[in-house]
């Protein structure tokens, strides 16, 4: 079963830092671009980042560009975002996700972690 | 910035048919994707490159892009399908989602 599981979401202060993982199972994690997208309370998608499957192309909304970074570890099937300089703004839960393909569609997603950026 | 529009909330009667929207310069030119996603759950994909339904997606549910506007057509909507629905394109290396549709079934 294709699977992936986010964690590292927590309450962290602004102007803090964070590391999210998103652990892939149940397919050749390599082989796959990854993404990053996003959710406010009650609000829209939103994407992140995107990163190829050797994690030498990599993209970013303009909103997070300069302070966030996207990576992947694939001896360790394994995604990360890592969250510098963080807003209130960027308070969401965070989901990781599978480029179908290599195609530009999700699928599938991960159950998303929740990040909070207060004081 | 690339921007899609989607209206806020389309209502539907069990049995009949929704179509919710997604509106974007030349987003014809460009494939489109759908996600249903219910409360408290992640989204699923439920159509993909404009109008490729995935395994396991019911056929009711049907894409369609064209000019500036991209088409989820859900035929015979049943009470399940009752969630928000976004769609998704991409402007060069970077994703777009539209701001989401709830659907609703009464």
């Amino acid at each position: 079963e294709v699977q992936l599981v986010e964690s590292g979401g927590a309450l962290v202060q602004p102007g803090g830092s964070l590391r999210l993982s998103c652990a892939a199972s149940g397919f050749t994690f390599s082989s796959y671009w990854m993404h990053w997208v996003r959710q406010a309370p009650g609000r829209g998608l939103v994407w992140v980042s995107r990163i190829n499957s050797d994690g030498y192309s990599i993209s970013y909304a303009d909103s997070v560009k300069g302070r966030f970074t996207i990576s992947r570890d694939n001896a360790k099937n394994t995604l990360y975002l890592q969250m510098n300089s963080l807003r209130a703004e960027d308070t969401a839960v965070y989901y990781c996700a599978r480029d179908a393909y290599n195609s530009g569609w999700f699928d599938p997603w991960g159950q998303g972690t929740l990040v909070t950026v207060s004081s | 910035s690339y921007e899609l529009t989607q209206p806020p909330s389309v209502s539907v009667s069990p049995g009949q048919t929704a179509s919710i929207t997604c509106s974007g310069d030349k987003l014809g030119d460009k494939y489109a994707s759908w996600y249903q996603q219910k409360p408290g759950q992640s989204p699923v994909v439920v159509i993909y490159q404009s109008f490729k339904r995935p395994s396991g997606i019911p056929e009711r549910f049907s894409g369609s892009n064209s000019g500036n506007t991209a088409t989820l057509t859900i035929s015979g909507t049943q009470a399940m399908d009752e969630a928000d629905y976004y769609c998704q394109a991409w402007d060069s290396s970077t994703g777009v989602f539209g701001g989401g549709t709830k659907l609703t079934v009464l």
